[in-house]
């Protein structure tokens, strides 16, 4: 089965500094990745995600990568404000043909020091 | 996200007992997952299902029992509950469409003491 693993563990970064965590996967048929943001004390929520056909998407401040050779994905975050410390999850899936769930990364714990 | 609720949102059981989280939506998603989230562990699925009256263990089932006999709910029952079982348990539903996207309910701490 999938197999999904998430670096770095924690994060520190200074305001409107960059953050990146980076995401590998073993299922070469795998083709969903999304990434989740949970608050402290919250559920998770997607902020983004990517299909296994696009290499890069961005939604404002955030970009996931994709590199299906190397089966591996990153989440980047730019000028990184104190709202944006959260745990990170990366996950992997198969949509569409084969349908599998959602198998997550063990999570980053991103802190953005004011 | 006030589509897909859980109830209790906390519980204190003893070892031993037997305990039934419910899981609710609204949305009429054709699934329904439940994952249990430690530290250290990330989310790890315990079942999930594509549809009424059809469920999958995931990677970490035993001790746990589902049943979704109406689209709308998906109770997950600890047998017999053991320290082990303490954790924060999130259900999950996502829709047959092309988003893919899955929504979490708000999550039940449970206690096993």
């Amino acid at each position: 089965g999938e197999n999904v693993e998430q670096h770095p563990s924690t994060l520190s970064v200074q305001e409107g500094d960059s953050a990146v965590i980076k995401c590998t996967y073993s299922d070469s048929a795998s083709n969903y990745f999304p990434w989740y943001k949970q608050e402290l004390g919250k559920r998770p929520q997607l902020i983004i995600d990517i299909r296994s056909n696009v290499g890069e998407k961005k939604d404002q401040r955030i970009a996931v990568t994709l590199n299906k050779t190397a089966k591996h994905f990153s989440l980047h975050i730019t000028e990184t404000q104190p709202e944006d410390s959260a745990v990170y999850f990366c996950a992997a899936s198969r949509k569409v043909v084969g349908n599998t769930p959602l198998v997550f990364g063990k999570g980053t714990r991103l802190s953005v020091i004011a | 996200d006030a589509g897909i609720t859980q109830s209790p949102r906390y519980k204190i059981t003893e070892t031993g007992r037997q305990v039934t989280l419910m899981c609710h939506q609204t949305w009429s998603h054709s699934y329904m997952f439940w994952y249990r989230q430690d530290l250290g562990h990330g989310l790890r699925l315990i079942y999930y299902s594509a549809a009424a009256d059809i469920t999958d263990k995931g990677e970490v089932s035993d001790g746990y029992v589902v049943s979704r006999s109406k689209t709308e709910n998906f109770p997950l029952t600890l047998e017999s509950a053991t320290r082990s079982q303490t954790s924060v348990y999130f259900c999950a539903s996502s829709g047959r469409d092309s988003s893919y996207e899955q929504y979490f309910g708000p999550g039940t701490r449970l206690t096993v003491t």
